[in-house]
């Protein structure tokens, strides 16, 4: 079952500008990450949050994570077009096992 | 060696077929899962192995059978599948469940499965 939202489903800028997707979800987890997919082939892991951690950044990534309003956001900055790919953030499973679950993606799209 | 290799890459298959999808990683990763992608949806998760042995079945139909013969390698059999089974599935491999321990799952680029 999916546990984490994305929000938008559907995202479309202009190269240089900023993107933001947020990650809602609904039970308590050990992990929140971030994957890119494209064109529906092999996930790439992009940053891996923990629970008592609040910000990360990773190049022109920056993932925040607010575990009181079970919600995340993934901000990449200075967006080029090879960026175009789907985004999902995964969370694990309850138990404290690590096991991907995946939300609904956003999709970005950065025109040149 | 940080690949999960996925073969073949496109099957299609008739609803009589039998074949299999086969996964294989040398990252000494102990956990390894298989997930069914539909067209513009998330990853689903149907099976995780941990230590070479079944730990997750989410309720997937019997025409698919996973095996995990040894640390490395991972398949999933198929029998008697139907056209709705036509879907991306992608095979991924962690160190292994701990929560505490993992910082990322590897995925394999997938296999194209076309059932006719």
């Amino acid at each position: 079952s999916q546990q984490g939202e994305e929000d938008p489903q559907a995202l479309s800028i202009q190269e240089g500008e900023n993107a933001t997707m947020n990650c809602s979800y609904k039970t308590s987890i050990n992990n929140l990450q971030w994957y890119r997919q494209n064109s529906g082939r092999g996930l790439v892991h992009l940053i891996l949050i923990r629970s008592n951690e609040r910000e990360k950044h990773s190049g022109r990534l920056r993932v925040t994570l607010d575990t009181s309003k079970k919600s995340s956001s993934l901000l990449i900055t200075a967006s080029r077009a090879a960026d175009t790919a789907s985004y999902f953030c995964a969370t694990d499973a309850s138990g404290g096992s690590y096991i991907p679950t995946f939300g609904r993606g956003t999709s970005l799209i950065v025109h040149p | 060696d940080t690949e999960v290799t996925q073969t073949p890459k496109h099957l299609v298959m008739g609803m009589t077929n039998k074949k299999s999808l086969k996964c294989e990683q040398h990252m000494g990763h102990r956990a390894m899962y298989w997930y069914k992608q539909k067209a513009k949806k998330p990853p689903e998760l149907m099976f995780v192995y941990s230590y070479e042995k079944l730990s997750i079945n989410e309720s997937v139909p019997s025409r698919f059978s996973p095996e995990c013969p040894n640390s490395s390698l991972l398949n999933l059999h198929l029998h008697a599948l139907q056209p709705e089974d036509s879907a991306l599935y992608l095979c991924a491999s962690s160190q292994d469940l701990s929560a505490a321990e993992n910082t990322e799952a590897f995925f394999g680029q997938g296999t194209r499965l076309t059932v006719v």
